[in-house]
């Protein structure tokens, strides 16, 4: 069975700290997808990144980056200079590659629990 | 915006009535599903489609039941809601091609008193 754990709460911190949301998980498949989605205080889920499981590139995007590390099964998201705009919950996910499982595999999303960040100004 | 609507969008009902939620995509999407959110839960996937008549249980199914009888419409009833099924509930559906990544609806807000 497919497990993503968010050890993080929450997380307070002043506006420009760099933050870091970490994410283990597990899984049994060698083909696999990983995603961060945001969710901000108006409640839609916000689709942040993907990664495969075979690219452990690290991705830059603005102040985002993510951090994927197969070794330590942790995709770790760091928001440099955070700014009051990022207080959300984030979740990271994890999900089969379809046709996994001799073609059962459906892509269904396993989430973490969530980590609330709030970012005083 | 990948062109999903729920409706309702908020709910309010009776313990033992039943609910219908409606998802509708506009983009001819394949794959289906619906999660509830509770705290300290993050998402958990209820019921999922791939097709239309093609549908399977999830991890938290028990209470739930889904129809697909068309491509853009993906429903989720309640047959007797009870308290425990108060969360919020959102849609998705999967982009395939390069990316296979969920896309969400805005989620309904459902009460059972």
């Amino acid at each position: 069975a497919q497990k993503v754990t968010q050890a993080q709460t929450e997380i307070s911190v002043v506006e420009k700290e760099d933050v870091t949301l970490d994410c283990v998980y597990e899984t049994r498949d060698t083909t696999y997808y990983l995603f961060w989605y945001k969710q901000p205080p108006s409640g839609e889920l916000v689709f942040l990144i993907r990664r495969n499981s075979f690219d452990e590139q690290n991705e830059i995007s603005g102040r985002y980056s993510w951090n994927f590390q197969k070794s330590t099964s942790s995709f770790n998201f760091t928001i440099t200079a955070s700014q009051v705009v990022d207080s959300a919950v984030y979740f990271c996910a994890l999900s089969e590659a379809i046709g996994n499982a001799g073609g059962t595999s459906y892509g269904k999303l396993t989430f973490g629990q969530g980590t609330i960040l709030t970012v005083h100004p | 915006d990948a062109g999903i609507t729920q409706s309702p969008r908020h709910k309010v009902t009776e313990t033992g009535t039943p609910v219908t939620l409606r998802c509708h995509q506009t983009e001819n999407h394949r794959y289906m599903y619906w999660y509830r959110q509770d705290p300290g839960h993050g998402l958990r996937l209820i019921h999922y489609s791939y097709g239309v008549k093609d549908t399977d249980k999830g991890e938290v199914s028990d209470g739930y039941s889904v129809s697909r009888s068309k491509t853009e419409d993906f429903l989720l009833t309640l047959e007797s809601a009870t308290s425990s099924q108060t969360s919020v509930y959102f849609c998705a559906i999967m982009s395939r091609g390069s990316t296979d990544t969920q896309y969400f609806g805005p989620g309904t807000r459902l009460t059972v008193l």
